[in-house]
């Protein structure tokens, strides 16, 4: 039982480069979402998905998109990347009553 | 709106000595709340969470908290600290149990010295 898998682990863009941050877990949660961390910030919601083909937006949503096709995979892309990008971002799904379980996260640098 | 309010960012305690790590809440409806810690270049990890039952709520490495309806509050002791304790700790809320709407505090990093 891996949990939730993020790939890659570490990543540098360059300004204007797309990509996408993979999300893959295995426990048939319905729920997951995106975050990013940020000293002194905590953890801001981009998107979440309630189950496949549902998605919406969560606090700090500009410049990324989601899509969940399947309840294993809930991708993110970034369509331009921009300094402000730079953060760790995590992937996370959640079982009522236990709360989220978070992917080891993505180090994003946007150069 | 919900909201969660961590009360220092920074917390140092010698080895032994009692952790407290402070978290006040804003809820309209009946919260859930949750913390959590992160250990240097890892995720999120539970340490424990109220869902409506007891009030006292005890989670892993000995850690626990308490829901304070009249104070808005659910901070997060332990009566003897660890070196292995130092990471950042963040509380959360949630007004649902669907989870799609978790808001985290900005963090509190917890420093033990020997």
């Amino acid at each position: 039982n891996a949990g939730v898998t993020q790939t890659p682990k570490f990543q540098v863009l360059k300004t204007g480069q797309s990509m996408t941050l993979q999300c893959a877990q295995d426990m048939n949660h319905e729920y997951m979402s995106w975050y990013r961390q940020d000293p002194g910030m905590g953890l801001r919601l981009i998107h979440y998905s309630v189950g496949a083909g549902i998605t919406d937006q969560g606090e700090v949503p500009n410049g990324y998109n989601v899509s969940r096709s399947t309840t294993e995979d809930f991708p993110l892309r970034l369509l331009s990347a921009a300094p402000s990008q730079t953060s760790v971002y995590f992937c996370a799904s959640w079982e009522t009553g236990k709360g989220y379980t978070f992917g080891s996260g993505t180090r994003l640098t946007v150069v | 709106a919900q909201s969660v309010t961590q009360l220092g960012s920074h917390v140092s305690v010698s080895e032994g000595a009692l952790v407290l790590l402070r978290c006040n809440y804003s809820s309209s409806v009946p919260p859930y709340l949750f913390w959590y810690v992160q250990y240097p270049n890892q995720g999120l990890q539970l340490l424990l969470k109220y869902t409506s039952a007891a009030t006292l709520v005890k989670g892993i490495n000995g850690f626990e908290a308490e829901f304070k309806k009249s104070e808005t509050s659910f901070h997060l002791t332990k009566p003897s600290a660890h070196m292995s304790d130092a990471a950042e700790y963040f509380c959360a809320v949630s007004e649902n149990q669907a989870g799609t709407a978790l808001i985290f505090g900005k963090g509190t990093t917890l420093s033990v010295s020997s």
